[in-house]
């Protein structure tokens, strides 16, 4: 089976901290998102990345940063927490290629609490 | 990418079959329609995927017509466990960035 590993399942951070989720796949998979899940706006992608060193902008990058050193590590960065960064985050992983692609697996989650 | 629509909410009782459409006026034609299930604090989870015509598999049918402007997610028999919020997207070629939308919420009542 696939696994999307999150580093925390819950996590609190003050105003102004620099915090980083990891996240880890162990399925060789080429593509690798950060998604956000808000209450009433579903799932918003942050960022995305198909290969290593190489990352995409999603919907909602501003307040975030990414790295990906190596192909099964995907880490998401907030510079400077802000409490409107408080949410669910959520990092997912696919293959590359049509129609392998479409599939993603997810990680738990991680619900983050900026204060 | 192709924008859909799908209902914000639907109930539904124990034993009956539910069918969710989504609406994607606009899309391409290597477009692959997928469906994802999501129950509450978990993360979404793949169901059913297809390009067109119907596709089958254990948990639920996918219904596409020829013109593929709409898709149909056919839950047979729901129970109280298939209570989740359903997402579909229209996702083609091969850069992998899956958008998804605010999906819809169903219901099973007993």
């Amino acid at each position: 089976d696939v696994k999307v590993t999150q580093s925390s399942r819950y996590l609190v951070k003050r105003t102004g901290e620099k915090v980083f989720l990891e996240c880890v796949q162990d399925m060789d998979h080429e593509n690798m998102f950060w998604y956000r899940q808000d209450p009433g706006l579903g799932l918003r992608l942050i960022y995305f990345s198909y290969d290593v060193k190489m990352k995409e902008k999603g919907d909602i990058p501003e307040g975030y940063s990414v790295s990906r050193e190596k192909k099964e590590r995907f880490s998401l960065i907030l510079e400077s927490a802000s409490t409107n960064q408080t949410s669910m985050y959520l990092c997912a992983s696919s293959r590359s290629g049509v129609p392998l692609n479409t599939e993603a697996f997810f990680g738990q989650g991680t619900r983050l609490t900026v204060v | 990418l192709a924008k859909t629509t799908q209902p914000i909410s639907m109930d539904s009782y124990e034993g009956q079959e539910v069918n969710i459409t989504c609406s994607h006026n606009n899309i391409a034609t290597n477009d692959y329609i997928t469906w994802y299930q999501q129950f509450p604090s978990q993360g979404p989870r793949f169901i059913i995927q297809g390009y067109k015509t119907k596709v089958t598999n254990e948990v639920a049918s996918l219904f596409i017509p020829a013109d593929r402007k709409s898709s149909t997610l056919s839950l047979p028999r729901v129970s109280l466990s298939d209570t989740a919020v359903y997402y579909c997207l229209v996702f083609g070629g091969n850069t992998g960035k899956l958008i998804f939308g605010q999906g819809t919420t169903l219901q099973v009542k007993p």
